[in-house]
């Protein structure tokens, strides 16, 4: 079984710093990496996709991918508190799969 | 973004009733879709992979029998929960994928409570 992993949290911030969510994955073959946000009793909502190594930025979101170190990050920069949710890492399957494996997501608070 | 709808949002029933979900795409077309279960607390469990036109892949440990899966169009697909019983109240949520794309785009979810 394919594992994403991720700390459950909640990691607390206050408003205006820069929250940091990291993800770490098992199967070294996958290539499609996906940040969702989950507000509670919502369904989720894609906040970023990174496929190559390095950095990827959009607006206040910086995704960061390490295939050598099958790792994932996520950075919020001035966190605020509508940013408070549940950030859920996902990875696709190997071998061209279209196919997402989920973390259990980290919750985020960001306090005024 | 795609567009995925579910329908109902929200459903209550008795313990051994049939409980049908729709998952539409509305902006493009689907041959492929997702249905997820989420408990509270927990991540998103991949349930099923639903293809237009052929048989569902049911996730190891997911009875094919209970949870009957149906994607008679390239915008539809429909998940019914059979004899539904307390433990199978959940939130459902579908997902889908337009042509070309890797990320998936979520429906808003169906919250099920089985009495």
């Amino acid at each position: 079984q394919k594992e994403v992993e991720q700390n459950s949290g909640p990691l607390s911030v206050p408003e205006g710093a820069i929250a940091s969510l990291n993800c770490t994955y098992s199967d070294r073959g996958s290539q499609s990496f996906f940040w969702y946000r989950q507000y509670s009793g919502k369904s989720p909502e894609l906040i970023m996709s990174i496929y190559s190594n390095g950095d990827k930025e959009d607006g206040r979101f910086t995704a960061q991918l390490n295939k050598a170190s099958q790792y994932v990050s996520l950075l919020i920069r001035d966190s605020q508190p509508s940013d408070s949710a549940t950030y859920l890492c996902a990875v696709n399957r190997s071998g061209g799969s279209y196919i997402p494996t989920f973390g259990r997501g980290t919750s985020l608070i960001v306090h005024p | 973004g795609a567009v995925v709808s579910q329908h109902p949002s929200r459903v209550i029933c008795k313990s051994g009733t049939s409980v049908k979900i729709e998952c539409r795409s509305l902006d493009f077309q689907a041959t492929t879709m997702f249905w997820y279960r989420q408990f509270p607390k927990q991540s998103l469990m991949l349930m099923a992979t639903s293809n237009e036109g052929s048989k569902a892949t049911y996730e190891q440990g997911v009875e094919k029998d209970k949870f009957l899966i149906n994607h008679a169009s390239l915008t539809l697909s429909t998940l019914t929960v059979t004899s539904a019983h307390p433990e199978d109240s959940s939130f459902y949520i579908c997902s889908a994928s337009p042509p070309g794309a890797r990320e998936q785009f979520f429906g808003p979810g169906t919250r099920l409570t089985v009495l």
